[in-house]
């Protein structure tokens, strides 16, 4: 089974603060994905990732910016939290050309 | 916490019935369609693809259809259980390395 994993479940950060959000999947794809969802608005692409240090903007990039150091690994940083980011966070990946499996989400509430 | 199925349609459902969800996509030169299942609390989960090579495919009680004249897809699950309670996604994709485009979502709700 294809495992996608995210460092926290819950997290509650203040106004200013860095965050790291952290992805891991297990399956060497190559494709990962970061996902923001917000009731009424649905899933909205942030950012992803074709390979190891490549990086590519989605619908909603303001705010945010990644890191793929490793095939596995695609972390999302809010360089400077506000109270407009605190949303579901979930990230994603896949093999080329097939359906993205997903991480349980991260909620983030910042205050 | 806040639910994602807040806002969206609900489709409600006896425990038996059979479930028929719709979705409409937008673009005509979409070529790979997913559906998933997102329970509260949990990340969305695949259930069935399709490629627009084909109008049918079915799964495990679960059956995707695909009408590329007037743009829909539609997921049928058969027996409805009360663990099929979920909101349900529809997703298109353009190309292969294209991204997904994600419909907002339709809460199941099965009726004991």
């Amino acid at each position: 089974d294809v495992k996608v994993t995210q460092s926290s479940r819950y997290l509650v950060k203040r106004t200013g603060e860095k965050v790291f959000l952290e992805c891991v999947q297990d399956m060497d794809h190559e494709n990962m994905f970061w996902y923001r969802q917000d009731p009424g608005l649905g899933l909205r692409l942030i950012y992803f990732s074709y390979d190891v240090k490549m990086k590519e903007k989605g619908d909603i990039p303001e705010g945010y910016s990644v890191s793929r150091e490793k095939k596995e690994r695609f972390s999302l940083i809010l360089e400077s939290a506000s109270t407009n980011q605190t949303s579901m966070y979930l990230c994603a990946s896949s093999g080329p050309g097939r359906e993205q499996y997903f991480g349980p989400g991260t909620r983030l509430t910042v205050t | 916490g806040e639910s994602v199925g807040l806002h969206l349609p609900t489709l409600s459902v006896q425990e038996g019935d059979n479930s028929i969800i719709n979705c409409a996509y937008s673009n005509s030169a979409s070529d790979y369609f997913i559906w998933y299942k997102q329970e509260s609390g949990k990340g969305p989960q695949f259930i069935i693809d399709i490629r627009s090579n084909m109008d049918k495919r079915q799964g495990q009680r679960v059956t995707v259809l695909l009408n590329k004249t007037v743009k829909h897809l539609s997921l049928q699950i058969a027996a409805t259980q009360p663990g099929d309670s979920a909101v349900y996604f529809c997703a298109e994709r353009t190309g292969a390395n294209s991204k997904l485009t994600f419909g907002k979502g339709i809460t199941l709700s099965v009726r004991p």
